[in-house]
């Protein structure tokens, strides 16, 4: 079975562009999550679903950034306006409920200029 | 208190060498713990669970103190091939809600580098 699915790998952009990261989970898994990870933070999350509804949003850092689940095998994770600090790298990860492990996409580092 | 606090480490030790780490959380209804390892510029992958009596696997032996709130890893002999970023992942229950599910948090991870 393949595993999480992001796209891209790799964002370069400048600041004030629109920026959407996509991400595909493991079929059968129905919960999804999206991390940022910096050297300072660490991994932070940002926001969780559970069964394609969003849970908790609360590490969403601003109203710039805005996350949906239209599907169990699609999500997106939107920044409008971006800025240099959004500079990092996005993982999403899924688990097959929202306590069991989760498995991480190889990630989408971005780079905002 | 931050919600889930490692070492950061760097831990430097030689090969065949015991090493321990420890992360505390601050939820009490916590109920899944985790290790994951992280390769440098790669994803976080799962290291192993840990249950309440403590669990086993190789060289590996994750413990969970709940009066205490940590969990631990200890690595014996360890190998070049150990080093990586260590990290503890907790599930956190957000205040008011009633299911066993939560968010789950990561620490910002122990850095271990074995040398030879």
């Amino acid at each position: 079975d393949a595993g999480v699915i992001q796209s891209p790998r790799h964002e370069v952009t400048e600041m004030g562009q629109e920026v959407t990261l996509r991400c595909k989970p493991i079929s059968g898994h129905n919960s999804l999550f999206w991390y940022r990870q910096t050297m300072m933070r660490g991994l932070e999350l940002l926001i969780y679903f559970n069964n394609n509804v969003p849970i908790d949003d609360s590490g969403m850092p601003e109203d710039r950034f805005s996350a949906k689940m239209p599907n169990a095998s699609f999500s997106t994770l939107k920044i409008q306006p971006s800025e240099p600090r959004d500079s990092a790298v996005y993982f999403c990860a899924s688990s097959l409920r929202g306590d069991s492990p989760l498995h991480f996409g190889n990630g989408t580092r971005l780079t905002v200029t | 208190r931050k919600e889930v606090e490692q070492d950061p480490g760097p831990f430097n030790v030689p090969e065949g060498a015991t090493v321990a780490f420890n992360c505390t959380y601050s939820n009490s209804a916590s109920q899944s713990f985790f290790w994951y390892r992280q390769d440098c510029r790669k994803e976080p992958k799962l290291l192993m669970s840990v249950y309440s009596s403590g669990n086993e696997d190789g060289r590996f032996t994750a413990q969970l103190n709940r009066a205490s709130q940590y969990i631990s890893l200890l690595i014996r002999d360890s190998k070049l091939s150990d080093s990586a970023t260590y990290l503890c992942v907790v599930n956190i229950i957000p205040s008011g809600y009633g299911g066993s599910q939560g968010n789950l948090i990561f620490g910002k991870g122990t850095k271990l580098s074995v040398k030879p």
